[in-house]
């Protein structure tokens, strides 16, 4: 089992919907995450951290950790043309000093 | 600030040369990491450093040096280029100021192809 997965897309959502990315990871005792923006060519963005459970907003970006289930979130609401791009999952392993990132998923809106 | 800078943005290398990849930052971080990026493979990292004077190995330092030259300066050596490291170089930071807060911040990276 990869330490964390992602499902790699891509997912299409139409212009001003709202798009739902996904994370599992397997390190129970984890306890901060991340979320990466990528855009074709360029270098990994930081968007999102959280470290507690519940939900966590920025402006239209929304991210959901739930430790019991091991799984976290991001929804970006009223998706626009310009959130197009690759978003990739962090994990910090408890104790370690460094991030395990997932394969990231592909988005496209669709204007 | 200029955050993380990276040179060279591009380089193309004969199997067997040797080459330098320089990464700085000015964020007066104390962490730092090389990442390399495949398609298909994600994000793996080859090296880091907790904070200045140690370095450890990461997921893929097979074929890789780094050197911590000071809090601003990491970088990452091919002694002799093999066209398995034909990739996309990242390098990032991150003040770690706890163990579990490790934001990092990326350098706009080097592609780097072997030939």
């Amino acid at each position: 089992q990869k330490e964390v997965e992602q499902n790699s897309g891509p997912l299409s959502v139409p212009e001003g919907a709202i798009a739902s990315l996904n994370c599992t990871y397997s390190d129970r005792v984890s306890q901060s995450f991340f979320w990466y923006r990528q855009y074709s060519g360029k270098s990994p963005e930081l968007i999102m951290s959280i470290y507690s459970n519940g939900d966590k907003e920025d402006g239209r970006f929304t991210a959901q950790l739930n430790k019991a289930s091991q799984y976290v979130s991001l929804l970006i609401r009223d998706s626009q043309p310009s959130d197009s791009a690759t978003y990739l999952c962090a994990v910090n392993l408890q104790g370690a000093q460094k991030l395990v990132f997932g394969q990231g998923t592909r988005l496209t809106i669709n204007p | 600030n200029a955050g993380v800078t990276q040179t060279p943005k591009f380089q193309v290398l004969k199997t067997g040369q040797s080459m330098t990849l320089q990464c700085a930052q000015d964020m007066n971080h104390n962490s730092m990491y090389w990442y390399r990026q495949d398609p298909g493979m994600g994000l793996r990292l080859i090296y880091y450093s907790a904070s200045e004077g140690t370095t450890d190995k990461g997921e893929v330092p097979n074929g890789y040096n780094v050197s911590r030259l000071n809090k601003r300066e990491f970088s990452l050596r091919l002694e002799s280029a093999a066209p398995s490291q034909t990739s996309v170089y990242f390098c990032a930071s991150s003040a770690l100021r706890s163990l579990d807060y490790n934001e990092q911040f990326f350098g706009p990276g080097t592609r780097l192809t072997v030939l």
